[in-house]
């Protein structure tokens, strides 16, 4: 069965450096999400993106943050600066359109220190 | 706007024993919900969702919920639960017009032997 997936599962970092978090999202799917995850928290909805674009983001999704899809596979989140409070689970997700059910990937955790 | 309750952080259970995980959502227009489960430093996977037609959904597992429009609620069942339950289990909506799933804060299963 066709899955997304992560990589690295854990990442670890200085506050400051810059981090690029990957996915490779389900091969047919068009729609490509990223979400967050704070310790103990809610899962929070961070941008989409289709047809090479964002499509919609939230607030949390601030000029730190960049998503880029760089080639057929790959979709990827940058965050340029981190900060202590970036620590958290990042998702991956992805579907066939903005109607259908979202398949997450296993995640990235993201360590600021 | 859309947004998604779950009154219960915690329920602990019995193994075998009945339960039912309570899910509210609000929203102007159609919806599609959908319960996601977490076990233990795990990622997200779909346990089961409702998109159209027959408002009684099940999983593969033994769970189900019913879409009450009138209530706006979907809440999530099992007859019997098995220790292997446990894990955090987490309501979400997606609106028309809507790209971002909005997950609930989580209610976390205890199986209890």
């Amino acid at each position: 069965e066709p899955e997304v997936t992560q990589t690295p599962s854990h990442q670890v970092t200085q506050m400051g450096q810059e981090v690029i978090l990957r996915c490779v999202p389900i091969s047919n799917h068009l729609y490509f999400y990223w979400y967050r995850q704070i310790l103990g928290q809610k899962v929070e909805f961070l941008v989409s993106f289709y047809n090479n674009e964002i499509s919609e983001k939230s607030e949390i999704f601030d000029d730190q943050f960049s998503v880029e899809r760089p080639d057929g596979s790959n979709f990827t989140l940058k965050i340029r600066s981190t900060k202590l409070e970036d620590s958290a689970m990042y998702f991956c997700a992805s579907s066939e359109s903005y109607r259908n059910e979202q398949f997450f990937g296993p995640g990235t955790r993201l360590t600021v220190l | 706007a859309q947004s998604v309750t779950q009154l219960d952080s915690q329920v602990p259970v019995f193994e075998e024993a009945p339960v039912e995980l309570r899910c509210n959502y609000s929203s102007s227009v159609s919806v599609y919900l959908f319960w996601y489960v977490q076990y233990p430093n795990q990622g997200l996977q779909l346990l089961l969702k409702y998109l159209s037609g027959s408002t009684l959904v099940k999983s593969i597992n033994g769970f189900e919920a019913e879409f009450n429009k009138s209530q706006t609620s979907f809440h999530l069942r099992k007859p019997s639960v098995h220790i292997s339950d446990t894990a955090e289990y987490f309501c979400a909506v997606l609106s028309g017009g809507y790209q971002k799933v909005t997950f609930g804060t989580g209610t976390k299963l205890q199986v209890i032997p």
